[in-house]
């Protein structure tokens, strides 16, 4: 799987959009790129994913740059509660395919 | 439905001993996974399951096993525990697209 590299760490407001990028620069054609967050002592929780669109769910947007080596999350409307830490990943979208976790960024939503 | 249920949620154990953790998947999710982390090294990948095979194997000692039924629930089996497998082991479970994580078994060494 490629390597990912996120900041350590981003503050962000209250209400303000909270954008956290990745660069994945030797991601392969057939590499997806998918976000998890940790919140304190729980497991993972998957976010999003996508290949080469941008895509939207319920909690946030993917952003995906057209040569793919670089993207970004985007929580538009960020609550103390998306205070966790971020994992960019990039993975064959194959069965048996693990994760590979980077070190993350950790955000730190104030109010 | 309900979520990957990981027992129990905290251990203490003693070096030297061994220690077995379960992990339920979701229901009718074949695939199971589990994962160690620590805050020096972070999550990493330990072994998964699929179909009661072992598929895949991260980079980890012998003394770390684990097996899955044909209910799809998983166990994971630490030997001769070292202070240093004290950490937060999680499981997740998948129907072959994303994960869905269970909330951790905290295992301290003593």
């Amino acid at each position: 799987d490629a390597k990912t590299t996120q900041p350590p760490s981003m503050d962000c407001a209250e209400g303000r959009a909270a954008n956290l990028p990745c660069n994945h620069s030797t991601i392969s054609g057939n590499e997806y790129v998918y976000w998890y967050r940790q919140i304190h002592s729980q497991g993972p929780q998957y976010i999003i994913h996508g290949l080469k669109n941008n895509e939207t769910n319920e909690m946030a947007s993917l952003i995906i740059t057209e040569d793919r080596k670089s993207s970004t999350l985007i929580l538009p409307h960020a609550t103390l509660r998306d205070t966790a830490v971020y994992y960019c990943i990039v993975r064959v979208n194959n069965a048996g395919n693990m994760l590979t976790f980077g070190g993350g960024t950790r955000l730190m939503v104030k109010p | 439905k309900a979520g990957v249920t990981q027992t129990p949620r905290y251990l203490i154990k003693t070096r030297g001993q061994q220690v077995t953790l379960s992990c339920s998947p979701i229901s009718g999710h074949r695939s199971v996974s589990w994962y160690q982390q620590t805050p020096g090294q972070g999550l990493q990948f330990l072994f998964e399951y699929f179909s009661e095979t072992q598929r895949n194997k991260g980079n980890f000692p012998g003394r770390f096993s684990g097996r899955q039924f044909s209910n799809s629930r998983s166990e994971m089996n630490v030997s001769t525990l070292e202070l240093g497998d004290s950490a937060l082991y999680l499981c997740a479970s998948s129907d072959g697209g994303g994960y869905t994580f269970g909330s951790g078994t905290r295992l301290t060494v003593v």
